[in-house]
């Protein structure tokens, strides 16, 4: 089994609906949760970091982390099709770092 | 404002043929890692370094090798290079444990 299990989609939503994207885990040792954001022949780049159970928010943009449940999620509200991308969640216990699968997320207008 | 830059963008090898990716980072960044990732696998750690002259294995080191000289270079050397090896791989960079990665643009590879 995965330490972290993220589905890996496409996910295709129209223009300006709320996307929900998930990640469980099974290692309680993890203590940082991140979102990245994976464009098209691009690095992923930082979106979300978290290091508590609640919530966090940035813009459209919100983090949930359940420690007791060892599950996460993203949230993007009034999507755009700039939102377009591969999602992955991240999370760290020391010095590993590790991703989820990825989601495809594609926004149509 | 470059971050971590990663060349060559894409190569193609034969197999048997070795090279060396390059990944230099200007933010003085102590851990530096190297990943590849592969469709339906996500992103896998190579190898990573927590500061000049210390490197350590991943999750998948077979068949590459790793030095750090210099805080700002970490190059990664295909010895043999193997189909198996065909991916995209990321370079990555961080100021500490628990603080989030930068990542280059890849560089695209391709085995014979």
């Amino acid at each position: 089994q995965k330490e972290v299990e993220q589905d890996p989609g496409p996910l295709s939503v129209p223009e300006g609906a709320i996307v929900s994207l998930n990640c469980t885990y099974s290692n309680s040792a993890f203590q940082y949760f991140m979102w990245y954001r994976q464009y098209s022949r691009k690095g992923p780049e930082l979106l979300m970091y978290t290091y508590s159970s609640g919530n966090k928010e940035d813009g459209r943009f919100t983090a949930q982390v359940d420690k007791s449940s060892k599950y996460i999620s993203l949230f993007i509200r009034d999507s755009q099709p700039s939102d377009s991308a591969t999602y992955l969640c991240a999370m760290t216990q020391a010095q590993k770092l590790v991703f989820g699968q990825g989601t495809r997320l594609t926004i149509n207008p | 404002n470059a971050g971590v830059t990663q060349t060559p963008k894409f190569q193609v090898l034969k197999t048997g043929q070795s090279m060396t990716l390059q990944c230099a980072q200007d933010m003085n960044h102590e851990y530096m890692s190297w990943y590849r990732q592969d469709p339906g696998m996500g992103l896998r750690l190579i190898h990573y370094s927590v500061g000049a002259g210390i490197t350590d294995q991943g999750e998948v080191p077979n068949g590459y090798n790793v030095s750090r000289s210099t805080t700002e270079d970490f190059p990664l050397r295909l010895l043999s290079a193997a189909p198996s090896q065909t991916s995209v791989y990321f370079c990555a960079s961080r100021a500490g444990t628990f603080q989030p990665q930068h990542f280059g643009d890849g560089t695209r590879l391709s085995i014979l």
